[in-house]
């Protein structure tokens, strides 16, 4: 069965303290791994698209990793201003219309 | 550009009340979704269209109705609402990036309560 799943739950850090967050994932033919920054009350906001193992990509103090069983969501010295969930999604090839699978999210919290 | 937008942004219901949720998109996407969040459950896909004329059952179908309207609107309806879909609800609307990959990108939501 084709599954997600981000670790930790919820991740608390002192502003400047960087860490990672993880995404696993089982799926039958990967179709691009997907990273999404939820604020409360708001819909997600798309960060990054990974397409193969290996591939990295940066957008400020954020820097997603990908290999063939996991992505990493590597955040270096952050700011109370990347508080928010940070959601993993997956799409599969010959899922219906690339239709993605989600992850529960992890809630960071930046402590100034 | 608006993006991908949603009415209404909050809605009370009573049980066995009917509804419809409006979305609209303008960015020239062919397919669009409408999914359910809920604490502990991750987002979860309702029904989707893949193109205007088109519509096809999520995970999360039942109770639900859907109406491609044009390629620009999608609408979410419920017949008949029960407590068990009180919920926020997304749209999103997808492009085609390079490669063959799909990023869909999301609306602000509709936070529904069923009393």
């Amino acid at each position: 069965e084709d599954q997600v799943t981000q670790s930790p739950e919820a991740l608390r850090l002192q502003e400047g303290e960087s860490s990672s967050l993880n995404c696993s994932y089982t799926v039958s033919g990967l179709r691009g791994l997907f990273w999404y920054r939820q604020d409360p009350g708001k819909g997600p906001e798309f960060l990054f698209t990974l397409y193969s193992a290996g591939e990295e990509k940066e957008k400020e103090r954020l820097k997603a990793t990908l290999t063939k069983k996991e992505s990493f969501l590597h955040i270096t010295a952050p700011k109370p201003e990347d508080s928010a969930t940070y959601l993993c999604a997956v799409g599969r090839y010959g899922g219906s219309q690339g239709n993605l699978i989600f992850g529960k999210g992890t809630k960071l919290s930046v402590k100034p | 550009n608006a993006g991908v937008t949603q009415t209404p942004k909050f809605q009370v219901l009573k049980t066995g009340q009917s509804m419809t949720l409006q979305c609209a998109q303008d960015m020239n996407h062919n397919s669009m979704y409408w999914y359910r969040q809920d604490p502990g459950m991750g987002l979860r896909l309702i029904y989707y269209s893949a193109s205007e004329g088109t519509t096809d059952k999520g995970e999360v179908p039942n109770g639900y109705n859907v109406s491609r309207l044009n390629k620009r609107e999608f609408s979410l309806r419920l017949e008949s609402a029960a407590p068990s879909q009180t919920s926020v609800y997304f749209c999103a609307s997808k492009s085609l990036g390079s490669g063959g990959t799909d990023t869909q990108y999301f609306g602000p939501g509709t936070r529904l309560t069923v009393l």
